[in-house]
């Protein structure tokens, strides 16, 4: 079964440079969100999208921007990176965001280093 | 607003013996509750969900939670330990009045010892 899919894998970046990850859902899931898993940390809820729509956002800095496309894939794009954003970053999917209890489906996520 | 406690930050067991993780939430409507388990530099994965049907809910590789509304709790056991369930795992919160965004615990580390 198709999964979702996340890219890079691993990222490495300088400090103040830009970062853009990339999350393409399971087929027909028309809602995306995305997490930040510190170093030793649980995951934390940045941004979520409903068909191409913000519909939800939670601790995301302001550096951070997200978009969902017209295909339902969705872009991360991290400004001005800080060491402090090195995390694992996870995008989940699942379908009809609208009904209760709906389980999320997460990618393997993107590991990303800021020197 | 949501949000999990999980009440142990290790556990460790011997294989073949018994497992329990505990966590307690707290939710301004009514919740949905999952279990997800994450390897070493490895992805989360569903183990079980609970959403308002039967109150005991079975998960895979042998994994249960018994949800309790009248202690707010979803502790998630296993009767007989394996070595491949040495991994973190989160107790989750979600609500559709908050978007269903994930809250998720602080995580329990299981340790097996053979």
């Amino acid at each position: 079964a198709a999964g979702v899919i996340q890219s890079p894998r691993h990222l490495i970046k300088e400090k103040r440079e830009t970062a853009t990850l990339k999350c393409y859902p399971i087929p027909r899931h028309d809602t995306v969100y995305w997490y930040q898993q510190g170093p030793g940390q649980d995951p934390q809820f940045l941004i979520s999208f409903y068909e191409k729509m913000q519909s939800d956002k939670g601790s995301i800095p302001d550096r951070f921007s997200a978009q969902q496309f017209s295909d339902y894939h969705s872009e991360l794009n991290m400004s001005s990176l800080e060491l402090g954003d090195s995390a694992l970053y996870f995008c989940a999917s699942s379908p009809r965001q609208g009904r209760a209890g709906h389980e999320q489906f997460f990618g393997p996520g993107t590991r990303l280093t800021v020197l | 607003a949501q949000s999990v406690t999980q009440l142990d930050s290790h556990v460790s067991v011997s294989e073949g013996t018994p497992v329990l993780l505990r966590c307690n939430y707290s939710s301004s409507y009514s919740p949905s509750l999952f279990w997800y388990v994450q390897h070493p530099n490895k992805g989360l994965q569903l183990l079980l969900k609970y959403t308002s049907a039967a109150t005991l809910v079975k998960g895979i590789n042998g994994f249960e939670a018994e949800f309790k509304k009248s202690e707010t709790s979803f502790h998630l056991t296993k009767p007989s330990a394996h070595m491949s369930d040495a991994a973190e795992y989160f107790c989750v919160v979600s609500e559709e009045a908050a978007g269903n965004k994930l809250t998720f615990g602080g995580g329990t580390r299981v340790l097996v010892k053979p």
